[in-house]
Formats: C-alpha cells, sequence, structure tokens
C-alpha cells in the first residue's frame, strides 16, 4: 500500500537556525498538509496546499513557514528562524480528490530546538 | 467554527471486553467525521469515516462507531478488545468548506489489559 513519507525522522537545530522538513505525499493525490503535535498536546493544522499554491493556513503558520511543492513529489515546509516553541512533531499529510476520503499521514519528523 | 471534543483522558478495559472511547462533535452543516489511531512513534493511521449513510460504520482492525446525530457523538467502539489495541485514539471532522483540513479532538489512551 502506498506510504507517505517524512524525512528526517528527528531533526536537531539550534534556536534561530533554518530548517527544512521533507515529505513525499502518496503520488495521485492533490491535496497536501502539514500538522503539529506539541508533547502531550492535540494534533493542530498548520496548512493545507493545493494546485500549487496555499488553500489555507492557520495562525500558527506565520511569517517564519513556507511551504513548496518544487518538483511534482516532494512537499516541504520550511522553518526560516526557529523559536523553542517550534520544538514538536510534524506531520505531513495527503489525500485524494475529494475530501471524502481520508488523509493519509506519515510517521512524522520530531523536530527539537535547542 | 468546527470542534471535536474527547471527554476521558484514558480509558482503560481489560483483554476481551468491549472498548467505547466517546467523541462529540460541533459543526454547522453536515459533519464529516473520522478516527484515526496512533501508536508510540508513528503517524495516525486511519480507522474509519463516516460520511453519509448507515449509522453504524466499520473499519479497520474490528473497530466500528456509531454516529448518533441528535446527541451529536460519534463514538468509537469494538466487541472485544486486545492489548494490541493500546493506542492513542483521535477523532476528526474535517472542513469540508475551504480546504479539506482536519480538526482533531485531544486524543484518548485506550489501555487495555491482559
Amino acid at each position: 500500500e502506498p506510504e507517505v513519507t517524512q524525512t528526517p525522522s528527528h531533526q536537531v537545530t539550534q534556536m534561530g537556525q533554518e530548517v527544512i522538513l521533507r515529505c513525499v505525499p502518496i503520488s495521485n493525490h492533490l491535496y497536501f498538509y502539514w500538522y503539529r503535535q506539541i508533547l502531550g498536546q492535540k494534533v493542530e493544522f498548520l496548512v493545507s496546499f493545493y494546485n500549487n499554491e496555499i488553500s489555507e493556513k492557520s495562525e500558527i503558520f506565520d511569517d517564519q513557514f513556507s511551504v513548496e511543492r518544487p518538483d511534482g513529489s516532494n512537499f516541504t515546509l520550511k522553518i526560516r528562524s526557529t523559536k523553542l516553541e517550534d520544538s514538536a512533531m510534524y506531520f505531513c499529510a495527503s489525500s485524494e480528490r475529494t475530501f471524502y476520503q481520508p488523509q493519509h499521514f506519515g510517521d512524522g519528523t520530531r523536530l527539537s530546538i535547542l | 467554527a468546527q470542534s471535536v471534543a474527547q471527554p476521558e483522558d484514558q480509558v482503560n478495559v481489560a483483554e476481551g471486553n468491549p472498548l467505547t472511547v466517546k467523541c462529540t462533535y460541533s459543526v454547522s452543516g453536515n459533519p464529516y467525521l473520522f478516527w484515526y489511531v496512533q501508536y508510540p512513534n508513528r503517524g495516525l493511521q486511519f480507522l474509519l469515516k463516516y460520511i453519509t449513510g448507515d449509522n453504524l460504520v466499520k473499519g479497520s482492525y474490528g473497530f466500528e462507531a456509531e454516529f448518533n446525530k441528535s446527541q451529536t457523538s460519534f463514538h468509537l467502539k469494538k466487541p472485544s478488545a486486545l492489548v494490541s489495541d493500546s493506542a492513542l485514539y483521535f477523532c476528526a471532522v474535517r472542513d469540508m468548506e475551504v480546504s479539506g483540513k482536519l480538526i482533531f479532538g485531544q486524543g484518548t489512551t485506550l489501555q487495555v489489559k491482559p
């Protein structure tokens, strides 16, 4: 069964540094998402991406965040200048043409900001 | 605004007993509801969904969920729990208006004891 893959599984970065989290969604999926889960808290929506543009973003997704789908297969989340509070598990998800289908999640990248 | 609530942080059951994990929702319009399971250090795995039709929906690993419109609930059930069912369970509603993002409940830890 096709899977969403995320790399790296764990990223440790100094505060203020840039970080790029990478995702390869399922190949025939059209909708792409990033979520995050701070330890012990619920999963929060960050941003959705469709047809090569952001379709919705949350309040968390400020100017320090950006997303790209540079080559038709990868989907990246960039944080320009990381803060301590960015430490979390980041999940990529994708879904098919219709919202009636479930989103499929990767195993996540654990981001630790020192 | 759409929201989901899972009133129990943890549910404990004995192996072989039936289990219920509770979820209530608040949406304007028709709800599109999903259950996901998260094992340690893994992403969220889709279990089942309710879009329309029968109020009892069946999903993966023997799980089912009962949709109750009058009580705005979507409880997850299984007739006979297994130790391997121990995990974190999330109920979610899908935003069908804009981006298809998922709005998650807080999560419920299911502990099945032998």
